[in-house]
């Protein structure tokens, strides 16, 4: 089983719609999780961390699910910006290096 | 502006020689990493460093070779022993105790012909 996985997708959703991601963990000692956003042919960047009550960022929320071991991604009201790969980290404490999952893809339709 | 840089932004070699990819920070951190991303897979790990003069081999650490000579600097050479190295080579650095988001420079695509 791989250490973090996420459904490759590629998501096609229209605008206005709402989406949610799942990424699941197989290492339950995991204690920091994240999600980036990467553009095609760009750098990951930091849309949010994820923390054990939930977070919320404008039309996103992120969660965690630790009896589960996974964490999710909703956007809310889709715009064509959002259309991106969503790529979920894990990070191990003590292991001072982070895992990346492969990424989902997510295209907006007008 | 605090970031951090890679150059160059595009490289291509020839098969047989090393070429070496710089990755320069200046947001103080003490952690830094190299990633390899393929077109449509994850990112793997090359290398990572915790703090100046060590470094550790990730996942894919063969035919790769790095220096940690300063805080700011984390240079991956890309020697002929590396068998597909054509790719998009990722620096990335944190502020390191295993909890801190990585922060990604813009990335060098390496062709080699």
């Amino acid at each position: 089983r791989k250490e973090v996985e996420q459904d490759p997708g590629p998501f096609n959703v229209p605008e206005g719609a709402t989406v949610a991601f799942n990424c699941t963990y197989s290492n339950s000692a995991s204690q920091s999780f994240f999600w980036y956003r990467q553009d095609c042919r760009k750098e990951p960047k930091l849309l949010m961390s994820v923390y054990s009550s939930g977070n919320e960022d404008g039309r996103f929320t992120a969660q965690l699910n630790r009896a589960s071991q996974y964490i999710s991604l909703l956007i809310r009201d889709s715009k064509l910006s959002d259309s991106a790969t969503y790529l979920c980290v894990v990070n191990y404490e003590g292991y001072q290096k982070v895992t990346f999952g492969t990424g989902t893809k997510l295209q907006v339709i007008p | 502006d605090g970031g951090i840089t890679q150059s160059p932004k595009y490289l291509f070699r020839k098969e047989g020689q090393n070429v070496t990819l710089s990755c320069e920070q200046n947001l103080n951190h003490d952690a830094m990493y190299w990633y390899r991303q393929d077109p449509g897979q994850g990112l793997r790990l090359i290398y990572y460093s915790q703090i100046v003069n060590d470094f550790q081999k990730g996942d894919i650490a063969e035919g790769y070779s790095v220096s940690r000579e300063k805080k700011e600097s984390f240079p991956l050479t890309v020697t002929s022993a590396q068998k597909n190295p054509t790719a998009f080579y990722l620096c990335a650095s944190d502020a390191g105790q295993g909890y801190n988001e990585q922060f990604f420079g813009p990335g060098t695509r390496l062709t080699v012909l």
